[in-house]
């Protein structure tokens, strides 16, 4: 089975740019989280979308918002950046069924805003 | 909500020696509890889970136990070698939602 995917891997951006990542999860997983992960700050939870619905938000400014489609795909959109805003930021799926809590990682996008 | 506190924060063990890394949690409905590693530069990788209805999980060099009364759980390594030097996360979930994450331990093993 494929792992968990993101795009891209790499990215650099200025302040007061907009960014959109990406992510695909393992096939049949219908939950996808996203996280920031920073040196200072470790994973931060950012939301988590299951079955095209928010279920669940952390405490990030509403400039950091995300989607997810039907066949489970999830996107992040970061608006307005700012130089703290650089970043890697990880999304993880899970079935989400009541034994499988299992969390797999993507391997992440570097963020960088200059 | 749930808060996972991780300690210590920096370990360092010789090769051969074992590591232990503990974590707490706030939240009683919590009932999923995975061990992460991440190396440097890399994704982190589930490495060892546990759930409520058990006390103590093992996988060859790495086991973790769990004490619900107490609401803390660890991970402990025995026979470290230099490719278990890492960053270790603890996390605690309720059904596979909410998952919070302690703020990591990095583990270092000296030849």
């Amino acid at each position: 089975k494929a792992g968990v995917t993101q795009t891209p891997r790499y990215l650099i951006k200025t302040r007061g740019q907009q960014v959109t990542l990406s992510c695909s999860p393992i096939s049949g997983h219908r939950s996808v989280s996203w996280y920031q992960q920073t040196p200072g700050q470790g994973l931060q939870f950012l939301f988590e979308y299951f079955s095209e619905t928010q279920r669940n938000k952390g405490n990030f400014p509403g400039r950091f918002s995300g989607r997810q489609f039907s066949n489970s795909r999830s996107e992040m959109n970061v608006s307005t950046l700012e130089l703290g805003d650089s970043a890697l930021y990880l999304c993880a799926s899970s079935w989400s069924g009541r034994d499988k809590e299992t969390q797999y990682f993507g391997p992440g996008t570097r963020l960088l805003v200059l | 909500g749930e808060n996972v506190e991780q300690h210590p924060s920096t370990l360092s063990v010789q090769e051969g020696d074992s590591a232990v890394i503990k974590c707490t949690y706030s939240d009683s409905a919590s009932n999923y509890f995975p061990w992460y590693k991440q190396e440097l530069g890399k994704r982190p990788q589930l490495i060892i889970d546990i759930r409520s209805n058990v006390g103590e999980k093992k996988d060859q060099r790495i086991a973790v136990t769990l004490n619900k009364t107490a609401k803390h759980f660890s991970l402990h390594i025995t026979e470290t070698q230099p490719e278990d030097s890492a960053v270790y996360f603890c996390a605690a979930s309720s059904d596979g939602q909410n998952f919070v994450f302690g703020p990591g331990t990095r583990l270092s093993v000296l030849p």
